[in-house]
């Protein structure tokens, strides 16, 4: 079946710690990939996004996301986490010519300790 | 700016009543969505329009209509709530369906429906 995985329910780190978030898609076709964050009682917003081309990609906030083929996955990382970075995260894809439906992921809790 | 906007923020109804959550964009966005997020599934795509008049089915449609008689307005209807309703519904928009780089989805800021 075709699915967009976050492994990671939760994760905690600490302040000052860098962070990697996973994510995994099973999809015959290499989607449109995207992050992005909801604190807590908002909408979601767009941290970055890979379509093609150079498979590291920056984002706002001092986010970034490495495409990895071979893998099928698009992890998120940071190198510093601030405490303000606490919120839950969301891979999501779109495909080409069908922008009309985005797959998320079941997201992931990220935890920031001082 | 506005952006999008949902109304009303937190509603809660008993079962089998039916109501109205109202979603308006100002960026003249021609890709409207309503989603709903539950813990642990992410968020499910209910419906979606590509343009005013034109709407479609997404993953967990049922229960649920939705209309596009205006390019900014998206409403979704619940026709007879039932418990299984009860979840935060998420309105987003887009600039252009076909478009290669945009893709990016702007969302509201949540309604919190609960049906008893």
């Amino acid at each position: 079946a075709q699915s967009v995985t976050q492994p990671d329910i939760h994760i905690t780190v600490s302040e000052g710690a860098s962070l990697e978030l996973r994510c995994n898609y099973s999809y015959g076709a290499t989607p449109y990939l995207f992050w992005y964050v909801q604190s807590p009682g908002q909408g979601l917003q767009l941290l970055l996004k890979y379509f093609s081309g150079d498979t590291l990609v920056q984002g706002i906030k001092g986010f970034e996301a490495e495409f990895k083929r071979s893998q099928s996955s698009f992890n998120l990382r940071k190198p510093s986490v601030h405490w303000s970075d606490a919120a839950e995260y969301f891979c999501a894809v779109g495909f080409v010519y069908n922008f009309n439906k985005f797959y998320f992921g079941s997201g992931t809790k990220l935890n920031v300790k001082p | 700016n506005a952006g999008v906007t949902q109304t009303p923020k937190f509603q809660v109804l008993k079962t089998g009543q039916s109501m109205t959550l109202q979603c308006a964009q100002d960026m003249n966005h021609e890709y409207m969505s309503w989603y709903r997020q539950d813990p642990g599934m992410g968020l499910r795509l209910i419906h979606y329009s590509v343009g005013a008049g034109i709407t479609d089915q997404g993953e967990v449609p049922n229960g649920y209509n939705v209309s596009r008689s205006t390019t900014e307005d998206f409403p979704l209807r619940l026709l007879s709530a039932a418990p299984s309703q009860t979840s935060v519904y998420f309105c987003a928009s887009s600039y252009g369906w076909q478009a290669m780089n945009t893709g990016e989805l702007f969302f509201g800021e949540g309604s919190r429906l609960t049906v008893l």
